[in-house]
């Protein structure tokens, strides 16, 4: 089958960096992305990693490990409207896109 | 340019009912596809088009179907309803069909009872 997993919360104080993990096991793997979304709203994408490495995005970054199968999302100078749930999604062959279940992230002043 | 719009927002449906749900993408988008999302989970794709054609299908059993128009709109059609298929309904749309960065819209919530 095929499976995205990653933590399902994660609570840090404002100012502070914090890292979401993802490891997939998919059929084809073209790209890891990440989404943000805030209760009640639609998903916004954040980042995109199609080979290995870091993606620097201002206070986001993507890393991406594919002989890991492995990648994260780091917040940096996390602020309180940085409080939602972020997913990763794998992009497979036939043009399917996998979500994880996603990881609520909590910041406390 | 104006994002990506679904209509309703919010709907309620009797089981074995027959839904659709439109979704209008971004100018110039050629593709677009469909997720279900249940509460507190992360979305499931259902289908993707491309120019018209689905090209992309998730494990949603035939009685989920779609259109894709020349004006870059679309409907996700459910026929039979079940409880279970009481849910979030984005769309997304992107420009090609192998793009990564996909825009969604708001949703619509869909309730069977």
């Amino acid at each position: 089958g095929q499976s995205l997993e990653q933590p399902s919360e994660v609570t840090a104080v404002e100012g502070a960096i914090v890292q979401i993990n993802c490891t997939y096991q998919t059929s084809g793997f073209y790209g890891l992305s990440w989404y943000q979304q805030h209760d009640g709203g639609a998903p916004t994408f954040l980042s995109y990693n199609a080979l290995d490495g870091l993606e620097e995005t201002g206070r986001f970054s993507s890393f991406l490990s594919r002989s890991d199968s492995y990648g994260y999302l780091l917040l940096q100078e996390l602020q309180m409207k940085d409080s939602a749930s972020y997913f990763c999604a794998v992009k497979t062959g036939g043009f399917k896109t996998i979500f994880g279940a996603g990881t609520r992230l909590f910041v406390k002043a | 340019e104006t994002g990506v719009t679904q209509s309703p927002t919010h709907l309620i449906k009797t089981r074995g009912q027959q839904v659709t749900l439109r979704c209008s993408s971004q100018s110039g988008h050629n593709t677009v596809s469909w997720y279900q999302q249940a509460l507190g989970q992360g979305p499931q794709f259902i289908f993707q088009y491309y120019r018209e054609e689905e090209n992309g299908r998730g494990n949603f059993p035939p009685r989920f179907s779609g259109l894709q128009f020349p004006n870059y709109s679309s409907e996700l059609n459910v026929n039979a309803l079940e409880l279970d298929d009481s849910a979030l309904y984005l769309c997304a749309s992107s420009l090609g069909e192998g793009d990564y960065e996909q825009y969604f819209g708001p949703g619509t919530r869909l309730t069977v009872t």
